[in-house]
């Protein structure tokens, strides 16, 4: 199984200052179709996750742009910029290029 | 708009067999492909499986002896039923449409305890 490794696990921002988190994963994620199938989703305090970032670096319907997300076959981040209250949560970095795994999570919370 | 609303019994005994109901709108079962992804209370994700719109299946190495998902493409439901539970099946199941996992249900609370 592919395994997804987060870090950190918990980061601490200043409110409009920007963050990142990374992911690598334990095989590339980069289909033969040039796809590569890394997902970023984000859990808010008692609601169900959401999907930030699908297949690596595509803004999902109605997110702020002031998320983005990068990397190469194995090494991902997500990046916000700007960091705002609703930004609160845990980040989870996933693939499904082969079934699904996600990462353990990176909890964000504000300074 | 899309909507997966996941149901099912809140709590069960250890050994006893778990079914859950996914009943989705805004697409159909048979255009989109729909995963059941489990967490632990205070935990992070797991997924479990991912009946596909062709109806193929996929399931989580580490429970797929136990695990079945099947679907009713006429009532738009998606099914999981998972045999022999025990305390640790306890946390809430998800139900997440294909691709990417774009959109989620509330998710259901399942409790394994005697």
């Amino acid at each position: 199984d592919i395994v997804m490794t987060q870090a950190p696990l918990s980061v601490s921002v200043t409110p409009g200052e920007s963050a990142s988190i990374s992911c690598r994963s334990s095989k590339s994620l980069l289909h033969s179709n040039g796809i590569t199938y890394v997902y970023w989703y984000l859990q808010k305090p008692g609601k169900s996750p959401q999907l930030l970032i699908y297949r690596m670096s595509n803004l999902a319907s109605g997110v702020p742009d002031r998320f983005s997300g990068s990397g190469s076959e194995t090494d991902f981040t997500l990046k916000i910029s700007r960091v705002e209250a609703e930004d609160v949560g845990i980040y989870y970095c996933g693939q499904l290029l082969e079934m699904n795994t996600f990462g353990a999570g990176t909890k964000l919370e504000l300074k | 708009q899309v909507q997966l609303e996941e149901s099912g019994p809140g709590l069960m005994q250890p050994s006893e067999t778990l079914s859950l109901t996914c009943t989705v709108s805004g697409f159909s079962l048979t255009s989109n492909g729909v995963g059941w992804v489990r967490q632990p209370l205070g935990k992070g994700l797991v997924w479990m499986g991912t009946i596909w719109a062709g109806g193929s299946t996929n399931y989580n190495s580490a429970v797929q002896s136990r695990l079945s998902i099947s679907r009713d493409t006429s009532k738009s439901q998606v099914f999981l039923k998972m045999n022999s539970l025990q305390p640790e099946d306890t946390g809430t199941y998800y139900c997440a449409r294909h691709p990417d996992f774009a959109y989620w249900g509330q998710g259901t609370l399942v409790t394994v305890s005697s």
